[in-house]
């Protein structure tokens, strides 16, 4: 079974540019969410989706981020424009199930530098 | 969200076991422990999930206490490979946001 997938694994863009990193979930997964880690501080929540919808979007930093899911397959996180301060690791994770006993599986992650 | 309190970091060597203590004072009647484990590049690895007393899997124990304000991953007989960074996480059973701490860094020497 392929595990979660995310590309690309790494990404260098100047600040006011724009970005966007695909996640992949485990097929059959439902629940797909983005974390994120920046600059050697601690990995963060940003958003949940169940299917096609947002869930749970309390950790997006700013308007700058859009993330998307369109036919509850794939999900898509863009920033525009990038700033210095979004350089870190982004990682998405799935879920079979949205209750805390259903495991998250975790992508390797995408490495986002924004000079 | 009921924040967790981990050792930044810990030395061992090869064949000993380790034990890694996560201190959750505020843990809610509904919360999970959760301890997952991350590998630089990587990301991060579901280990262990428990709510009371002891669980066990293949890889790993996790030890609850009565009062449940903190809580031990214990790791037997390490090797090299298990040189990574452990995160303990405390979550609603029905609320699944991950508060990751800063973890711990485990460093298994041979």
């Amino acid at each position: 079974e392929a595990g979660v997938t995310q590309f690309p694994s790494h990404s260098v863009i100047e600040k006011g540019q724009t970005v966007t990193l695909r996640c992949d979930p485990i097929s059959g997964h439902d629940n797909l969410y983005w974390y994120r880690r920046v600059m050697g501080k601690e990995i963060k929540f940003l958003l949940h989706f169940v299917k096609e919808s947002k869930q749970d979007e309390s950790g997006m930093p700013n308007n700058r981020f859009l993330a998307e899911r369109t036919g509850g397959t794939y999900s898509t996180l863009k920033v525009q424009p990038a700033e210095l301060e979004d350089s870190g690791v982004y990682f998405c994770a799935s879920s079979q199930g949205q209750l805390l006993s259903y495991e998250q599986y975790f992508g390797p992650g995408t490495r986002l530098t924004v000079t | 969200l009921a924040k967790t309190t981990q050792p930044i970091s810990m030395d061992s060597y090869e064949g000993q076991e380790v034990n890694i203590t996560c201190s959750h004072n505020n843990i809610a009647t509904n919360d999970y422990i959760t301890w997952y484990q991350q590998f630089p590049s990587q990301g991060p690895r579901f280990i262990i999930q428990g709510y009371k007393t002891k669980v066990t899997n293949e890889v790993a124990s996790l030890f609850i206490p009565a009062d449940r304000k903190s809580s031990t991953l214990s790791l037997p007989r390490v090797s090299l490979s298990d040189t990574a960074v452990y995160y303990c996480l405390v979550g609603l059973y029905n609320f699944n946001k991950f508060y990751f701490g800063s973890g711990t860094k485990l460093n298994v020497k041979p």
